[in-house]
C-alpha cells in the first residue's frame, strides 16, 4: 500500500540486546517522526527528521537511543543495551511538511524480557 | 501544566447516536494546529481531522466535525450517527511551532449495539 510501513510489527528481545526498528514513510513525505507510546497513554515525541537531517532529537530518552535517515527516506530507530522500561509501542509518522497532518504506521510493539 | 486535556477517560454511546469528545488546550502561541486521531485496538493511529488556529470555519470530514471555540480554547470532536466501528481510543493533539505535536491522554469510546 501507499501508507507508512513499519517493521517488525512485534519484537521481543532480552534485556541488554540491541534492537533496530524500521520505518518506510509515504513516498514524497519530507518530514518523519518517531514516537514512543506506553500502554494507555498518548504518544511521546522522540525525534524529527526533515529529509536526511535530524532537526530535533530532544525526546530521545537516553544516549542508548539513536535514529537515522541517511537517504531522506527510510529511517531506523536503534536502541542499544535495551532495558525493561524500553517496552512500548514505537510509532513512526510522516508528513509532507512539518506542520502538515502526520500519517502513522501500524507501530512496532517492543517487549523487553 | 497540561497543554492538552481530555477530561473523559471513557465513554459509552448507543449506536447511531451522536457523540462529542472533549478537548481543551493551552497555548500562548497565536499560530497552532489542532488534530484528532483515532487508534483502534489494532494499534494504528488514524488521522481524522485538522483545525488551524486562523481557520474561520469549523473543520468537517464526513461524519467528523470539530467544534472549535477559540476563546474557550476548546476543540471538541463530534461524531455523528456513531457506528460500531467507531469504538477506539481518540486522541486530541496540538501542534505548537513548526512540527511538534503535543498529545492528550485520550478518550476510550465504546459504541453499544
Amino acid at each position: 500500500g501507499a501508507g507508512v510501513s513499519q517493521s517488525p510489527r512485534y519484537k521481543v528481545a532480552k534485556r541488554g540486546q540491541d534492537v533496530a526498528l524500521r520505518c518506510d514513510p509515504i513516498s514524497g513525505h519530507v518530514s518523519l517522526f518517531w514516537y514512543q507510546q506506553a500502554l494507555g497513554q498518548g504518544p511521546e515525541f522522540l525525534t524529527y527528521f526533515q529529509n536526511e537531517a535530524q532537526l530535533d532529537k530532544s525526546g530521545l530518552p537516553s544516549d542508548r537511543f539513536f535514529a537515522e535517515r541517511p537517504e531522506g527516506s527510510v529511517s531506523t530507530l536503534k536502541i542499544q543495551r535495551t532495558q525493561q522500561e524500553d517496552s512500548a509501542v514505537y510509532l513512526c509518522a510522516s508528513s509532507l511538511g512539518g506542520s502538515q497532518p502526520q500519517h502513522f504506521g501500524d507501530g512496532t510493539r517492543l517487549s523487553i524480557l | 501544566a497540561q497543554k492538552i486535556t481530555q477530561t473523559q477517560p471513557g465513554m459509552f454511546v448507543q449506536e447511531k447516536e451522536a457523540v462529542t469528545l472533549d478537548c481543551t488546550y493551552d497555548t500562548s502561541d497565536p499560530s497552532y494546529g489542532l488534530f484528532w486521531y483515532k487508534q483502534p485496538s489494532s494499534g494504528e493511529m488514524i488521522f481524522l481531522i485538522y483545525q488551524g488556529s486562523y481557520d474561520q470555519q469549523n473543520a468537517t470530514e464526513g461524519r467528523y466535525s470539530l467544534n472549535f471555540q477559540k476563546a474557550r480554547k476548546s476543540a471538541n470532536l463530534v461524531i455523528s450517527a456513531s457506528q460500531l466501528g467507531d469504538s477506539a481510543m481518540y486522541f486530541c493533539a496540538m501542534r505548537e511551532g513548526n512540527y511538534q505535536l503535543i498529545w492528550g491522554a485520550g478518550t476510550k469510546l465504546i459504541i453499544k449495539p
